[in-house]
Order: C-alpha cells, then structure tokens, then sequence
C-alpha cells in the first residue's frame, strides 16, 4: 500500500502570496492515479487536480499540479481569501485509495 | 443534477452494528466505482472500502476488514456500508463518494455526498 506524506502540515499565508503544497508518495506511482482535493470547515472534499495536473471542472487556472515519482506537488499561484482551507492529495492504487493527512493553509 | 445523499448514521454502543446507504441519482451509478470515506473529529480523511462497478471487486481498509461490507444495488441506484462490532474509533462522518467510471481513463472521487454521522460511544 502507498503511503503519502504531505508537507508541511500548516502553511501560514497572506492574501495574494504563492502556496507551495508537497505531497510524497513511499514508493513510485502513476502520475494517473493522483488528485488533491480542497476541504473547508463543514463541508465535503472538493476535487481540485487529477492526474497530477488535470483541473477539475470549474477550478480556476491560479490551481496547478506537478510530479512524477515520487514528489507531487499542488501550486495556488496567488492566493484568493477562499483557498484558505485543508488540501488532501490521494493515490488510487490496485486495491485501496489513500489519502495523505493534508496541509491546512491558513491565514497569516 | 448528479447527488449523493446518505443515511443511517447516528449514535451507537460499541459492538453494536450499523448500516449506512446513500442514494444515487443523476447519473448511471453502473458505471462507476463507488466508495465510503471517513473523516474522524478534527482529523484527515480515510478510505474505508470501495466497490467496483458491478460488484465483483470489494476491497476494505485493514481496520474494517471483517467488520464492514460494502455492497450496491444498481437497479434500486443505492449503495450501502453495513458496519458491525463497532469500535469508539469507527466514530466520525461517512461520506458516500464516486469513483472512477469505465473505462478509466481518469481517476478521481468527483462526487461526494454530504456526510453522515455515526457516533460509537457508551
């Protein structure tokens, strides 16, 4: 089973700074079989990526994903007030989907 | 309108069951993967077992293996979890979630329902 790590746990931010999110796989993976998802307090999981890179629908271009490997990382370009929230990446593997334990993004 | 909503949840003794649906609607529930993911109070999320498309292939976290079943019900557009010796530590909300649909070309949970509580306590 593939277990991800994901850093830091707490990213402090202002407002139209640059989010920087890592996401470490134990072992190689198909970039295919990754995807984050935004969390805010309340509410379910949001798909944000898939396939490392792909956007889902209606997430803005200031989003983007990169990796391969190992390393997978999610970008916000230019933080808005609502992406501060909790971001999960996750891995589909063969025969479980594993969540990383996320990195809350909160407001300095 | 594609929606997931769940049921079933609510307070429970440990070592006691519980069975948890969601109902389907807006879109063809056979073709996808289907799955329940749990998030405990103040805590990340977890898997906690998945279905294929035609119910031929079940897998479970190892924690719940045993326990739980996951099974469908395609023609009633219904999934279900049904938990049994539940433990203080299954406490948490259940979300209902939609997988990957044949033929996979991409993989994601694109569709999550709002959530039940189940809540294991003496």
């Amino acid at each position: 089973e593939v277990v991800l790590t994901q850093s830091p746990g707490t990213l402090s931010l202002s407002p139209g700074e640059r989010a920087t999110l890592s996401c470490r796989a134990s072992q190689s993976v198909k970039t295919s079989y990754i995807a984050w998802y935004q969390q805010k307090p309340g509410q379910a999981p949001r798909l944000l990526m898939y396939a490392t890179s792909i956007r889902a629908t209606g997430i803005p271009d200031r989003f983007s994903g990169s990796g391969s490997g190992t390393d997978f990382t999610l970008t916000i370009s230019r933080l808005e007030p609502e992406d501060f929230a909790v971001y999960f990446c996750q891995h589909f593997g063969g025969s479980s989907w594993t969540f990383g334990l996320g990195t809350k993004v909160e407001i300095k | 309108e594609v929606q997931l909503v769940e049921s079933g949840g609510g307070l429970v003794q440990p070592g006691k069951s519980l069975r948890l649906s969601c109902a389907a609607s807006g879109f063809s529930l056979s073709t996808y993967w289907m799955a329940w993911v749990r998030q405990a109070p103040g805590k990340g999320l977890e898997w906690v077992a998945n279905i294929k498309e035609d119910g031929s292939q079940k897998y479970y976290v190892d924690s719940v293996r045993g326990r739980f079943t996951i099974s469908r019900d395609n023609v009633q557009r219904s999934l279900y979890l049904q938990m049994k010796s539940l433990r203080v530590e299954d406490t948490g909300v259940y979300y209902c979630v939609r997988g990957p649909a044949v033929p996979y070309f991409y993989y994601n949970v694109d569709v999550w329902g709002q959530g039940t509580t189940v809540t294991v306590s003496s």
